[in-house]
This record gives structure tokens, C-alpha cells and sequence, in this order.
């Protein structure tokens, strides 16, 4: 059973326009969750994270919402640029995991120009 | 400083052989966790080590194993290879074990084909 679900394989945004990556969760334990980013024949990099106790984080172009009675999240671009182009994974922790990372399967996010 | 180093790149096997990988952490990184990762799935933990132990186990069989040396470099081995095992096997370091505040750094990856 999926503990962490982006239910959407793939997106297409226009260059300039925002993207909204979502992302589901059915543990309401999970304390911490993060974003990371995989370009194709690389390792996923790690982009942007946020603590339960928070409902909002931005870092720059980045936003990362957190609505815990949805037990949802959403990843923010704002604006999207030909670079962003990539797989996103959302991923939680928690102590019930050995604060090991349950990952989703990732969305493909591609940029127009 | 020089991030986290994954031999070999790529690699073809048949059914029935075994594979070794190796992971080299970015310098001062104790943990290590393996993870694989196949078209449409998200990346499935296989095991972390730090210190030289393993920490912690991801829901796989047996032919998996792996050990961590008194450098914090890390090997993985898959025995007696199947069809299922082709995929992208990823190492990611952290300072501390666990990843309670998430962080992980990934290396490039191994892919391993299985024929």
C-alpha cells in the first residue's frame, strides 16, 4: 500500500506560467516531508522541504504547501523555466520509518516554450 | 568537495549471475543507503548502513545484500539475478543515519540490465 502517492505521471506547463505539483499522504505520522528533483541519467537532488508543524515554505522560485487535514501537499514553480524540466519526487519521513524516506513515483514535469 | 561516486555507470548481466556495486560517500558522510528504482515506481529503500552496520532494512529478499567499510564506502551485491532486477540502483549519503531532516545526497546511479 502506497504511503505516499503523486498521482499524476506527467505535466505540461507553459514556460513562465506556474507549475503545482501534488502529492498525497495516508499517514498522518509523517513529520517532515521534502521534494527532490532527477534529470535524466542522474541522481535525484534535493530541492525543498517542510516540517508538520509548518502549512508554507518558499525558497525562491520554490513553494512548498502543506495542508494536513488533506494530508496533502503541493510543490510550487512559479515562474517555471525550461530548466525544471524533470522528474519530481515528493517523499515523507517519520519515526514509524526509521526516519527512512517513503517516496512517491515521481511526476514528470515538462516545460513549453 | 567531490559528491557521491557510483561504479559502475552501467552494466549488462545474465539470469542466474551476480552483480557488486560500489558507493563512495562525499567525504565526512557516515550513512549510506541503496535504493532502486524501476520505470514508473518510486525509489524502493533497500538498506542503509552507518558505522560499519545495517541500520535499517527495505522489503527485499535475501539476494540482496550489502556492507559498509571502516571508510564509509558501500557495496551492494544481488545474487542469482532475475528479469526483475534491471533498474536504476541509486546510493545517497547523509551525515547522520536516518534522514530525519531528509536530506540525501544521491550519486548517478548504476544501471543494471539483466538478460
Amino acid at each position: 500500500d502506497q504511503q505516499v502517492k503523486q498521482n499524476s505521471p506527467s505535466l505540461s506547463v507553459q514556460e513562465g506560467r506556474i507549475s503545482i505539483l501534488n502529492c498525497d499522504y495516508t499517514n498522518s505520522m509523517f513529520d517532515y516531508f521534502l521534494w527532490y528533483k532527477k534529470y535524466p541519467a542522474e541522481g535525484p537532488t534535493f530541492l525543498i522541504s517542510i516540517s508538520s508543524i509548518k502549512d508554507k515554505n518558499e525558497d525562491g522560485r520554490f513553494t512548498v504547501f502543506l495542508n494536513k487535514s488533506a494530508k496533502h501537499l503541493s510543490l510550487h514553480i512559479v515562474p517555471s523555466q525550461p530548466g525544471d524540466s524533470a522528474v519530481y519526487f515528493c517523499a515523507a519521513t517519520a519515526s514509524f520509518s526509521n526516519y527512512q524516506l517513503i517516496w512517491g513515483a515521481g511526476t514528470k514535469l515538462i516545460i513549453k516554450p | 568537495k567531490a559528491g557521491v561516486t557510483q561504479t559502475p555507470r552501467y552494466l549488462i548481466k545474465t539470469r542466474g549471475q551476480q552483480v557488486t556495486l560500489s558507493c563512495s560517500p562525499i567525504s565526512g558522510h557516515r550513512s549510506v543507503s541503496w535504493y532502486q528504482q524501476t520505470p514508473g515506481q518510486g525509489l524502493q529503500f533497500l538498506f542503509e548502513y552507518f558505522s560499519e552496520t545495517q541500520r535499517n532494512k527495505g522489503n527485499f529478499p535475501g539476494r540482496f545484500s550489502g556492507r559498509q567499510f571502516s571508510n564509509s564506502r558501500s557495496e551492494m551485491n544481488v545474487s542469482t539475478l532475475e528479469l526483475g532486477d534491471s533498474a536504476l540502483y541509486l546510493c545517497a549519503s547523509s551525515l547522520f543515519q536516518g534522514s530525519s531532516t531528509g536530506e540525501l545526497f544521491f550519486g548517478e546511479g548504476s544501471r543494471l540490465t539483466v538478460l
